[in-house]
């Protein structure tokens, strides 16, 4: 079955605009993660998607939000741009919200100039 | 909070050489970890994964044994290949939710 699908894969923005990244997870789960990854601060979560409703969030300021579809894609954005967001942005589903294990996507790599 | 600890790399290892990384956690409750694989210009994907105190999780010559009384969860390979290279993290899941919390990883060097 197809795995975890993020898109775009490269973006590249400027400071001060705003960004939406996709994520499809695997077909019939319905939990969607994501996690920010820099050489600086690691793997860290942003925030847990389920039935549309978010679970869980990160420690992260306000600039960032997401949400997720009735198909259970996900989107997040982050809107007025900083260089430090520039990051590997993975995206992890998962059957369901019981600590079941996570696939990963591929990443989207986001540079901020 | 939950927290986990691996050893810092990179480690350079030759061929069939044994292969031990450390992780340690903290957390408050009692954790599922896992071990995870990044290789260049991928996403992370699952090595092994132990849920309860004394598990021990194998995949591909790959073992780890959940340790409560020491909190830790080495990960260790008897004989490596280049093809192992690659970037592994230690990460833990509280019972509830998939939320994993990360260790700063370890780059891994196998020279042929």
């Amino acid at each position: 079955k197809a795995g975890v699908t993020q898109t775009p894969r490269y973006l590249i923005k400027t400071r001060g605009q705003q960004v939406t990244l996709s994520c499809s997870p695997i077909s019939g789960h319905r939990s969607v993660s994501w996690y920010q990854q820099t050489p600086g601060q690691g793997l860290q979560f942003l925030f847990e998607y389920f039935s549309e409703t978010q679970r869980n969030k990160g420690n992260f300021p306000g600039r960032f939000s997401g949400r997720q579809f009735s198909n259970s894609r996900s989107e997040m954005n982050v809107s007025t741009l900083e260089l430090g967001d520039s990051a590997l942005y993975l995206c992890a589903s998962s059957l369901t919200l019981m600590n079941t294990e996570a696939f990963f996507g591929q990443g989207t790599r986001l540079t901020v100039v | 909070g939950d927290s986990v600890t691996q050893m810092e790399g990179p480690v350079t290892l030759s061929e069939e050489a044994f292969l031990t990384i450390n992780c340690t956690y903290t957390a408050t409750g009692y954790p599922s970890l896992f071990w995870y694989v990044q290789y260049p210009g991928e996403g992370l994907q699952l090595l092994l994964k132990a849920t309860k105190a004394d598990d021990k999780g194998s995949n591909k010559g790959f073992e780890a044994t959940y340790r409560k009384e020491t909190t830790s969860f080495h990960l260790e390979k008897g004989s490596v290949q280049v093809s192992d290279s690659a970037v592994y993290f230690c990460a833990l899941s509280m019972e509830y939710g998939n939320k994993l919390v990360f260790g700063a990883g370890t780059i891994l060097r196998v020279k042929s």
